[in-house]
């Protein structure tokens, strides 16, 4: 089946350093997908998607390229802030029901 | 606009005890998800209804678990009796036309805790 495989955490960075949570899918066609993010305490809230190849979904500083060619949409962010501390899930559509990762712990320190 | 309210937010509870989780969807949204998320499973797919109707129910645990949707507006999520493995964040979700590659949208959950 469908799956969804992405960087093991937990991640710990610095203020301002740069971020890359890598996501590979294995879905064949062209499935929609997305990031999610998930503050302590909190649900799940999308963070950016993207709906085909080429498409780069962007939010809150936070971009993906939607990569047909390595299945991959790598999550990344130029300079990160300590707000940016959170769980993170890559996910992919395509059906009636979304795939998720295991989800990456993100820690920023000051 | 209201998102997907879920209730209790906090459930403590002993074993035996019956457990009722509540979800109401963004209005408007067809499809209804329950999931549930622990340290040691993550986050797990547990039913999903299409239009009040339930469509895949393979990931419900066991038959203490049930799942009902009377309406657009409102489901449930019973455990009966509860174990302290249930213990675990439920979580809701709602989407629209979810077919179409649409995201979806979760509630804060239900952090239940079974003594």
């Amino acid at each position: 089946g469908d799956s969804v495989t992405q960087m093991e955490g937990p991640v710990t960075l610095s203020e301002e350093a740069f971020l890359t949570i890598n996501c590979t899918y294995t879905a064949t066609g062209y499935p929609s997908l997305f990031w999610y993010v998930q503050y302590p305490g909190e649900g799940l809230q999308l963070l950016l998607k993207a709906t085909k190849a080429d498409d780069k979904g962007s939010n809150k500083g936070f971009e993906a390229t939607y990569r047909k060619e390595t299945t991959s949409f790598h999550l990344e962010k130029g300079s990160v802030q300590v707000s940016d501390s959170a769980v993170y899930f890559c996910a992919q559509g395509g059906s009636e029901k979304l795939v998720f990762g295991k989800g990456t712990k993100l820690t920023v320190n000051p | 606009d209201a998102g997907v309210i879920q209730s209790p937010r906090h459930e403590v509870t002993e074993m035996g005890q019956e457990v009722t989780l509540r979800c109401k969807p963004i209005s408007g949204h067809d499809y209804l998800f329950w999931y549930r998320q622990t340290m040691m499973r993550g986050l797990e797919l547990l039913i999903y209804f299409n239009n009040n109707v339930p469509i895949d129910d393979s990931g419900m645990p066991e038959d203490r678990f049930s799942a009902k949707m009377p309406n657009a507006s409102f489901s449930t999520l019973k455990i009966q009796p509860s174990e302290p493995r249930d213990s675990a964040v439920y979580f809701c979700a709602s989407s629209l036309q979810q077919y179409r590659n649409q995201p979806q949208h979760f509630g804060d959950g239900t952090r239940l805790s079974i003594l």
